[in-house]
C-alpha cells in the first residue's frame, strides 16, 4: 500500500511568489491533515479535512494560506503571496475514519515539502 | 500548548534499551498517550499508544503508572536507526480526525 505522498520535496521561491504544495492521501483515507514546523519551532497544525470539508482550520497563520481537496482526494496548500516567515517544512497526514470499535486514530505523515522563501 | 513534559535529550548505546519519560500529569481520564518519532528528514511516524495498561508492539512498549501522570517509552534494543526525535502526545481516543499536538520531544541519539 502507497503512503502519504507529497510534492514537491523542496521548493526555493522568493518572497512575494505564489506556491502551492501538493498531497496525496493513502488511498481511502478521509482525513487529510496539514501540519508545518518552521525554524527552530514545534511542529504545528495547521487545518484538517474530513473528505473535501474543512473540518478545522483553526491552525492557519492567516489569509495568505489556502488549502483545497477538491473531490476529497488530494490536496492543495497554497501560500499567495509567501513571506519569510513561511520557510519551513510542511507535513501533510492521512487517517481513515474512526470506527466505534477502533482502537486508536493513527495519523500517517508524508515526507514533507520543505519550503525556503528567499 | 502540548500537555506533556520531555526531556529534550537522551544517549543511549547501541543494542541497549533506551527508556524515553513522559510526564503528563494533567492528563484526564479518557485521553489516550500516544507516541511519535521524527527521524531525519522523515515525516512522523506513530509508534504505540496506550490508555492505562501496559502495551507492547513491534517496535517498543510503553509503561503507564498507574496514576498515569507519567510514562515511559521503551526501545528494547536500540539501533543506529532509532535516532530520531520522540514526541509524547496525550489525546482523546476516537476523536477522529483531531489534530496532533507535538511539543518539543526528545531527541535521541543513538550511538555505537
Amino acid at each position: 500500500e502507497a503512503g502519504v505522498t507529497q510534492f514537491p520535496s523542496h521548493s526555493v521561491i522568493e518572497k512575494g511568489q505564489t506556491v502551492t504544495l501538493r498531497c496525496d492521501p493513502i488511498s481511502g483515507h478521509d482525513n487529510l491533515y496539514w501540519y508545518r514546523r518552521v525554524m527552530g519551532k514545534e511542529i504545528k497544525f495547521l487545518l484538517h479535512f474530513v473528505k473535501e470539508s474543512k473540518q478545522d482550520e483553526s491552525g492557519m497563520p492567516n489569509n495568505r494560506f489556502l488549502a483545497e481537496r477538491t473531490g476529497g482526494t488530494y490536496s492543495t496548500l497554497k501560500v499567495q503571496p509567501a513571506e519569510l516567515e513561511d520557510s519551513g517544512v510542511y507535513f501533510c497526514a492521512s487517517s481513515p475514519r474512526a470506527l466505534r470499535t477502533s482502537s486508536y486514530n493513527e495519523q500517517f505523515f508524508g515526507p514533507g515539502t520543505r519550503l525556503t522563501v528567499l | 500548548d502540548a500537555k506533556t513534559t520531555q526531556p529534550p535529550s537522551m544517549d543511549c548505546a547501541e543494542g541497549r534499551a533506551a527508556n524515553l519519560p513522559c510526564n503528563h500529569s494533567t492528563i484526564s481520564g479518557n485521553e489516550y498517550v500516544y507516541w511519535y518519532r521524527q527521524i531525519h528528514s522523515q515525516g512522523p511516524q506513530y509508534i504505540i499508544h496506550g490508555l492505562k495498561n501496559n502495551e507492547t508492539n513491534e517496535m517498543a512498549s510503553l509503561i503507564i503508572t498507574e496514576d498515569r501522570k507519567s510514562s515511559t517509552l521503551i526501545l528494547p534494543h536500540a539501533t543506529l536507526r532509532d535516532t530520531a526525535v520522540y514526541y509524547c502526545i496525550v489525546r482523546l481516543l476516537n476523536q477522529a480526525g483531531t489534530a496532533l499536538i507535538f511539543g518539543k520531544g526528545t531527541t535521541l541519539s543513538v550511538s555505537s
